[in-house]
């Protein structure tokens, strides 16, 4: 059974603190997806990685950064957290034979940042 | 600019049949995905059409009309387990994915 997950289902923080929120993905994907999701708003795609080490800004990187450092792992770091980075945070990741193929979902990450 | 629209609730009865639409304005098309994702889970990938048609899985159809950008979900028999958000997605000429905000379906009895 394919998974994947994330580090934590709930998270609560300060304004400027700095958060990291992992994900972990079972299925030997190249590709690897952190989107947050909010209310009348479609899915919104931070940083993606189509390899270990590699990474590429999608529509909405400011105040983001990510890291793949084995292929198996894609962590999504706010240097600074603000109140406007209130979210639910999923990540998702993807065979690298085709952008045809679906994307797996972890659980996601709702943030509070207080 | 890229857009995709969908209704952004729907309330249905058991076991009648709802339709779900999607229509979008992209910079090219590669294929259209649904995924349904119920409250506080992950999304879960129902279809992907790329031809016109008529795609049929269980009491699930998605359909697709490229020349007039527009995609609808069929869910046949509905059950009190379908109650969801339904998210449409395009993938477009760069093979970016461009998501709708979802359409909450709700089931009464």
């Amino acid at each position: 059974d394919v998974k994947v997950t994330q580090s934590s289902r709930y998270l609560v923080k300060r304004t400027g603190e700095k958060v990291f929120l992992e994900c972990v993905q079972d299925m030997d994907h190249e590709n690897m997806f952190w989107y947050r999701q909010d209310p009348g708003l479609g899915l919104r795609l931070i940083y993606f990685s189509y390899d270990v080490k590699m990474k590429e800004k999608g529509d909405i990187p400011e105040g983001y950064s990510v890291s793949r450092e084995k292929k198996e792992r894609f962590s999504l770091i706010l240097e600074s957290a603000s109140t406007n980075q209130t979210s639910m945070y999923l990540c998702a990741s993807r065979p690298g034979t085709g952008v045809y193929n679906e994307q797996f979902f972890g659980p996601g990450t709702r943030l509070t940042v207080l | 600019g890229q857009n995709i629209d969908q209704p952004t609730e729907m309330t249905a009865t058991e076991g009648a049949i709802v339709q779900i639409n999607c229509t979008y304005q992209t910079s090219g098309f590669n294929g259209l995905f649904w995924y349904q994702q119920h409250a506080g889970e992950a999304p879960t990938f129902l279809s992907y059409n790329v031809l016109d048609g008529l795609e049929e899985k269980g009491r699930f159809s998605s359909f697709l009309s490229r020349s007039k950008g527009y995609s609808y979900l069929l869910l046949k028999e509905l059950q009190m387990k379908d109650s969801a958000s339904y998210l449409c997605a395009v993938i477009d000429s760069n093979y970016q994915l461009i998501w709708g905000a979802g359409t909450k379906l709700i089931i009464k009895p």
